[in-house]
């Protein structure tokens, strides 16, 4: 079943406290991205990938690294997590060949303490 | 840079009813690809209807259809025969670069459905 995974799925944890939360997908997408969605903003992307060691930063990038060594993981890491770092976030694996669909993940509620 | 404004923040409909949600946008891109997405209470997000800005033709999906004005860059959803799962977040997303050459996507800040029984 082609899918996109995202760990953990709920995550608290306090500032300051270094956190990755890993992204999967199984579809050989060459593009993925990263979102957080808050309430009244929507979706902004943080930083999206084109291919592997090929990152680049989206609307919200502060705060957030990325990595990009193998074509099907895009972990999002979190060097010193901070309260407004609170979110709700997602991945996305996205289809170039058909449309640029995205494919999101389940997504990832984190709080930061 | 791309906005784009859903300026309804929530609507609510009877149940088999009609409703249209509005979405407008603004891109300096002349190809690109615009999505409708459903947010429900699991919070997955899943893709409704896709429209390319080249194709004239509305796209259509089951009940659901859009209304593309690509000169007054306007993306509206309507839904047919509204049905209680309906109900959910709804997000408008225009994306430039229809070869594959811009992957990023800007969402609109969503529009909450309510399908009153």
């Amino acid at each position: 079943e082609a899918q996109v995974t995202q760990n953990p799925r709920y995550l608290i944890t306090v500032t300051g406290k270094k956190l990755t939360v890993t992204c999967s997908q199984n579809m050989n997408h060459e593009y993925m991205s990263w979102y957080r969605q808050d309430p009244g903003l929507g979706l902004r992307q943080i930083y999206y990938s084109m291919n592997v060691e090929v990152t680049d930063k989206g609307d919200v990038p502060e705060g957030y690294k990325v990595s990009r060594k193998e074509k099907r993981n895009f972990p999002l890491i979190l060097e010193s997590p901070s309260p407004n770092q609170t979110s709700l976030y997602f991945c996305a694996s996205i289809d170039s060949g058909s449309y640029n669909e995205q494919f999101f993940g389940p997504g990832t509620r984190l709080t930061v303490l | 840079a791309q906005t784009v404004t859903q300026s309804q923040p929530e609507m609510s409909v009877q149940e088999a009813e009609t409703v249209t949600l509005s979405c407008t946008y603004d891109t300096s891109e002349s190809d690109y690809y615009l999505f409708w997405y459903k947010q429900p209470p699991s919070r997955q997000m899943i893709l409704v209807i896709r429209q390319e800005a080249y194709k004239q033709q509305n796209a259509t999906e089951n009940r659901f259809s859009v209304n593309f004005q690509k000169a007054a860059k306007s993306f509206s959803l309507k839904i047919s025969d509204s049905q209680l799962g309906d109900a959910a977040m709804y997000f408008c997303a225009p994306l430039a670069g229809s070869q594959g050459g811009s992957e990023k996507l800007v969402f609109g800040k969503g529009m909450k459905l309510t399908v009153n029984p």
